[in-house]
């Protein structure tokens, strides 16, 4: 049973960079079975899509935060991180990192964390 | 970039049908999912590739998808499928939303 799980700080302040790491467990990121990729909800809103990527090192983020966003990869750790640069109090939101299956067309996100809560405050 | 649209809100009675409508320009044309998310929970996939359930997602969920609008159906809906509901399409290799539709069942 695949386990994803987000780790990083909980505060970051205004203009800063907030930085998430997702460690898989029972199963490898570099599998070429899946996608592995963040999405976040701010409180009380809906769910917006931040970025994705393939072992292949494909990486396909989301427009509107293209020009701050980057999705790393650490495959002796079995992690993949996520990187927002200069953050603002819009930024606030649960992030949650994801698995989507790659060989069957039209799947969805079928494992997800259990989310962490990053708050953008001074 | 490509949108989707649901309603912000739906009721149904216990033991009804609900239906939740998701619309996008030629959304028939691609593939919807719809993940359910209860309060203080992760979202958890109910639909993928328009009509399919993952294990362990009771058959009173089904799905549809045709022309504009994507379609969620709970049958014989229980007090615990109270939650939101989001639909979701893959399009040029980005992945888009639907606002979401807070479902309640009263």
């Amino acid at each position: 049973q695949v386990q994803l799980q987000e780790s990083g700080p909980g505060l970051v302040k205004p203009s800063e960079t907030l930085s998430l790491t997702c460690t898989v467990s029972g199963g490898s990121i570099s599998s070429s079975n899946y996608y592995w990729g963040w999405i976040r909800q701010p409180p009380g809103q809906g769910l917006e899509w931040i970025g994705i990527f393939y072992y292949t090192g494909s990486t396909y983020y989301n427009p509107s935060l293209k020009s701050r966003v980057t999705i790393s990869v650490d495959t002796s750790k079995n992690q993949f991180s996520l990187k927002l640069s200069s953050v603002t109090a819009a930024d606030t939101a649960v992030y949650y990192c994801a698995r989507r299956p790659q060989t069957v067309a039209g799947s969805g996100l079928d494992y997800w964390g259990q989310g962490t809560l990053v708050t953008v405050s001074s | 970039s490509y949108e989707l649209t649901q309603p912000p809100s739906v009721s149904v009675s216990p033991g009804q049908t609900a239906s939740i409508t998701c619309s996008g320009d030629k959304l028939g044309e691609k593939y919807a999912v719809w993940y359910q998310q209860k309060p203080g929970q992760s979202p958890v996939l109910v639909i993928y590739q328009d009509i399919k359930r993952p294990s362990g997602i009771p058959e009173r969920f089904s799905g549809s998808n045709s022309g504009n609008t994507a379609t969620l159906t709970i049958s014989g809906t229980q007090t615990m499928d109270e939650a939101d509901y989001y639909c979701q399409v893959w399009d040029s290799n980005t992945v888009v939303f639907g606002g979401g539709t807070k479902l309640t069942v009263l």
